[in-house]
């Protein structure tokens, strides 16, 4: 079964960091790129960063420079590291995975993990 | 950057047609897709490359595009259609979410 698990939400004081991790299973990790989407609470969806399956990265204006995307091909995982935090970060933290073909539709979702910033 | 612009809410009665634009002026040179969002879930995939449909997306869910439109269209539509939906595009290394369409069955 496909399947993206994410981890490493919490809460965090403004300012502070964070780093989230996403486990990929039942499909070639190494094959496909990878994205995060975050929705805040009662909102839309919001495309956060993408790292392609062989490192390119890509990121929103929001967090460009604050947040950086990584990948690990070999243990099959996807990392969002999220330093100097705003309240306006609070959200829910999706992974997803983009279509093959580089067709930029993301056909496999997480659960999400929650990301609260505030003291 | 650029914008996809959706109604917030399309209110239809069951067995009805509903029809969802997105409007942006990336499409034409840009492919859309369509997500559904239900309550406390993760969103799902229903449309890619402005018309194609995953497997297991039922057949009422289909997809259009004309000029700088994309149109997702809901055949028949059920109590269980009602959620969310939001288009999506990407261009140059930007990925694209409109604001969301609440659709309501009623």
């Amino acid at each position: 079964e496909v399947q993206l698990v994410e981890s490493g939400g919490g809460l965090v004081q403004p300012g502070g960091s964070l780093r989230l991790s996403c486990a990929a299973s039942g499909f070639i990790f190494s094959d496909y790129d990878m994205h995060w989407v975050r929705q805040a609470a009662g909102k839309g969806l919001e495309w956060v960063s993408g790292i392609g399956f062989a490192g390119d990265t890509y990121y929103s204006d929001s967090v460009q420079g604050r947040f950086t995307v990584s990948r690990e091909n070999g243990d099959d995982y996807l990392y969002l590291q999220m330093n100097n935090l705003k309240a306006e970060d609070t959200a829910v933290y999706f992974c997803a995975r983009e279509g093959p073909e580089a067709m930029h539709y993301l056909d496999v979702w997480g659960k999400g993990t929650t990301v609260t910033v505030s003291s | 950057s650029y914008d996809l612009t959706q109604p917030s809410s399309v209110s239809v009665s069951p067995g009805q047609t509903a029809s969802i634009p997105c409007s942006g002026d990336k499409f034409g040179h840009e492919f859309a897709c369509w997500y559904q969002q239900k309550a406390g879930q993760s969103p799902v995939l229903v449309i890619y490359q402005d018309t194609k449909r995953p497997s297991g997306i039922p057949e009422r869910f289909s997809g259009s595009s004309s000029g700088n439109t994309a149109t997702l269209t809901i055949s028949g539509t059920q109590a269980m259609d009602e959620a969310d939906y939001y288009c999506q595009a990407w261009d140059s290394g930007v990925m694209k979410f409109g604001g969301g369409t609440k659709l309501t069955v009623l």
